[in-house]
């Protein structure tokens, strides 16, 4: 499992789309993509995965290319509470194990 | 379900005391982990299991060892506190591989200091 790439910072206002990309270019076939959330003091928790294509599921979208060396997270319409931590780190599925990289820190002002 | 939960929720340790860190979850999950997370750092695995009896090492395995006798448990064991050993400490569990559910569940973590 390889280490992931992500912009260190970003900003935001209320209401907007945000999208955060993760590059993983030594992606391996039996990989599979993460994202995670983590609040201040807490575990992390997870938003969303997928292997190929786009996934979608109530809180998020992934988006991720035909050669699966990136993916983008997208969160609609970001409220202040969605401030956080974002990590992607890639799972190996016969284990569980996960690698994180260093995440990218979302700041949504009002 | 309580979910995944660790004790204690703090903990000051002396140099070269030792202790144990307290995991257990109640899904019946099969893969279990532990992970440190340093201030303002992203996560690294100590050790994973895939199953009871079954233990391997993750990224940053020296000074810490791990047993799973059990499903539900997983302790990590600190052997010699260091001052390098201080920082937040995360276990997880976690489906198998059968289903496509690779989702991870974390417990609320413990803080350590070592002195």
């Amino acid at each position: 499992l390889a280490k992931t790439t992500q912009p260190i910072s970003m900003d935001s206002y209320e209401g907007q789309e945000v999208n955060i990309t993760c590059s993983h270019n030594n992606i391996a076939t039996n990989d599979y993509i993460t994202w995670y959330q983590q609040f201040p003091s807490q575990g992390p928790r997870f938003i969303i995965q997928g292997y190929k294509t786009k996934v979608t599921n109530e809180v998020a979208s992934l988006f991720i290319p035909a050669d699966r060396k990136s993916s983008t997270l997208s969160l609609p319409r970001v409220s202040l509470s969605d401030t956080a931590v974002y990590y992607c780190p890639l799972g190996a599925g016969n284990t569980g194990k996960l690698i994180f990289g260093q995440g990218t820190t979302l700041q949504v002002k009002p | 379900n309580a979910g995944v939960t660790q004790t204690p929720k703090f903990q000051v340790l002396k140099t070269g005391q030792s202790m144990t860190l307290q995991c257990a979850q109640d899904m019946n999950h099969e893969y279990m982990s532990w992970y440190r997370q340093d201030p303002g750092m992203g996560l690294r695995l100590i050790h994973y299991s895939v199953g009871a009896g079954i233990t391997d090492q993750g990224e940053v395995p020296n000074g810490y060892n791990v047993s799973r006798s059990t499903t539900e448990d997983f302790p990590l064991r600190l052997l010699s506190a260091a001052p390098s050993q201080t920082s937040v400490y995360f276990c997880a569990s976690s489906y198998g591989g059968t289903g496509g559910r690779y989702e991870q569940y974390f417990g609320p973590g413990t803080r350590l200091t070592v002195t």
